[in-house]
């Protein structure tokens, strides 16, 4: 099956910093990833999600870029806020099977 | 539209009770996931279901662990004979599966604690 690593564990930005979270995965069929936010006591959130015929892909603050070659692909955050501060999580999907990291707790500091 | 709803919200077992956790997929979801999440942990998958059908429960414990999703109703996570290692979070996901993988949209959680 699917294995999906995701690094850091834990990450500690200053405010107005930029924030990397980094994923492997093992599966080259895997062609659709997203990435999933999760405050404290609440229901992970996409934020965003890249499929594997794109590259790259941007919303405001947040991009994620996938190398299918290396079979690794990247959250990138800018300009950090508080608000940002909650756990990550990448995964990798293939047909209706989500193979999900162990996330990464960001901690924003104002 | 209602988003997947789970319940109870908080559940609290002593040690050889019976937890059955319901959660009700996204109005035209089809297909159902269930996650646990133990504190400061990941989510790992536990089963995937269509209705009436299990698809994929490899990630799920082969004794006292059981899930259904019917035709009618919600789907139900039933864990029988419950040991304190059970306390966590069960996260519920749905799909709507149109032929090409698309996103995952979770339920609120039921948080189970055993005592």
């Amino acid at each position: 099956g699917e294995n999906v690593e995701q690094h850091p564990s834990t990450l500690s930005v200053q405010e107005g910093d930029s924030a990397v979270i980094k994923c492997t995965y093992s599966d080259s069929a895997s062609n659709y990833f997203p990435w999933y936010k999760q405050e404290l006591g609440k229901r992970p959130q996409l934020i965003i999600d890249i499929r594997s015929n794109v590259g790259e892909k941007k919303d405001q603050r947040i991009a994620v870029t996938l190398n299918k070659t290396a079979k690794h692909f990247s959250l990138h955050i800018t300009e950090t806020q508080p608000e940002d501060s909650a756990v990550y999580f990448c995964a990798a999907s293939k047909g209706n099977q989500f193979y999900f990291g162990t996330g990464t707790s960001l901690t924003v500091i104002p | 539209n209602a988003g997947v709803m789970q319940n109870p919200r908080h559940l609290v077992r002593r040690r050889g009770q019976e937890a059955r956790l319901r959660c009700s997929p996204m109005k035209g979801h089809s297909h159902v996931y269930w996650y646990r999440q133990l504190p400061e942990e990941g989510l790992k998958f536990m089963v995937y279901l269509q209705k009436e059908n299990i698809i994929d429960e490899s990630g799920m414990p082969k004794e006292r662990f059981s899930a259904e999703f019917p035709k009618e109703g919600p789907s139900i996570l039933r864990i029988q004979q419950v040991v304190r290692g059970d306390s966590a979070a069960y996260f519920c996901a749905s799909s709507p599966w149109t032929g090409d993988t698309g996103e995952l949209f979770f339920g609120e959680g039921s948080r189970l604690t055993v005592l």
